[in-house]
């Protein structure tokens, strides 16, 4: 199946900064979503971005499908930013299930 | 706008015994999904129903099992529970009207302790 990688798995930043989260995928696809899950567990959908880039707020979002990456951008992070980034991808093919990422943890400290 | 309902929100069941998870799509969504999430782990999806055929078939045990109702609401069965049971557990719906079904929206979860 389909491989999806996100990194860095943890990060520390300070209220304020910016931050990138990276995911790689091993295969083509025809849905990739951003997802943030807050410390209470709910799933909130960021962006669906298969391809291209989107800005929502302070968050931002660039799918390379060619070269099978995308990147999450946080700018002037604040503490409710906290939670875990999840990447997940659809191969197609027939195929209905999100694979997600291990996630990217971050901690946003005041 | 409408979400996912799931429910109950919290379960707590002792091992060998029964659960039965609900999910109400968001109106008009035609595909409902079921993922479960371990501590500290990423969701793995079990199974999808399209218009109440079981579409796709994930990591899902053979203990448990899952329909789509005529309402298209869709219920999680779980028998025999082990403690490795317990964990969060999402339905998802999503719409092949709009944008090819593509976008995919998760209800708040159920959190099943077996204990």
């Amino acid at each position: 199946g389909i491989q999806v990688e996100q990194s860095p798995p943890d990060l520390i930043l300070q209220e304020g900064a910016n931050s990138t989260l990276r995911c790689n995928f091993s295969d083509s696809v025809n849905n990739l979503q951003w997802f943030h899950q807050n410390p209470w567990g709910q799933l909130i959908n960021l962006f669906y971005i298969p391809s291209g880039t989107k800005q929502n707020g302070r968050l931002s979002a660039t799918t390379v499908a060619t070269e099978r990456y995308s990147l999450l951008y946080i700018s002037s992070s604040q503490t409710t930013d906290s939670g875990v980034y999840f990447c997940a991808v659809r191969s197609g093919a027939g195929s209905y299930q999100l694979t997600f990422g291990k996630g990217t943890k971050l901690s946003v400290i005041p | 706008a409408a979400g996912v309902i799931q429910s109950p929100r919290h379960l707590i069941k002792e091992k060998r015994e029964t659960a039965t998870l609900k999910c109400y799509p968001i109106p008009r969504h035609d595909t409902v999904y079921w993922y479960q999430q371990g501590p500290g782990q990423d969701p793995q999806f079990l199974i999808s129903f399209y218009e109440k055929m079981q579409s796709d078939k994930g990591s899902i045990p053979d203990r448990f099992s899952a329909q789509q109702f005529s309402d298209y609401h869709s219920e999680l069965n779980m028998s025999s529970l082990e403690l490795g049971d317990s964990a969060l557990y999402f339905c998802a719906s999503s719409s092949t009207w709009t944008d090819s079904g593509n976008t995919i929206y998760f209800g708040e979860g159920s959190w099943l302790t077996v204990v």
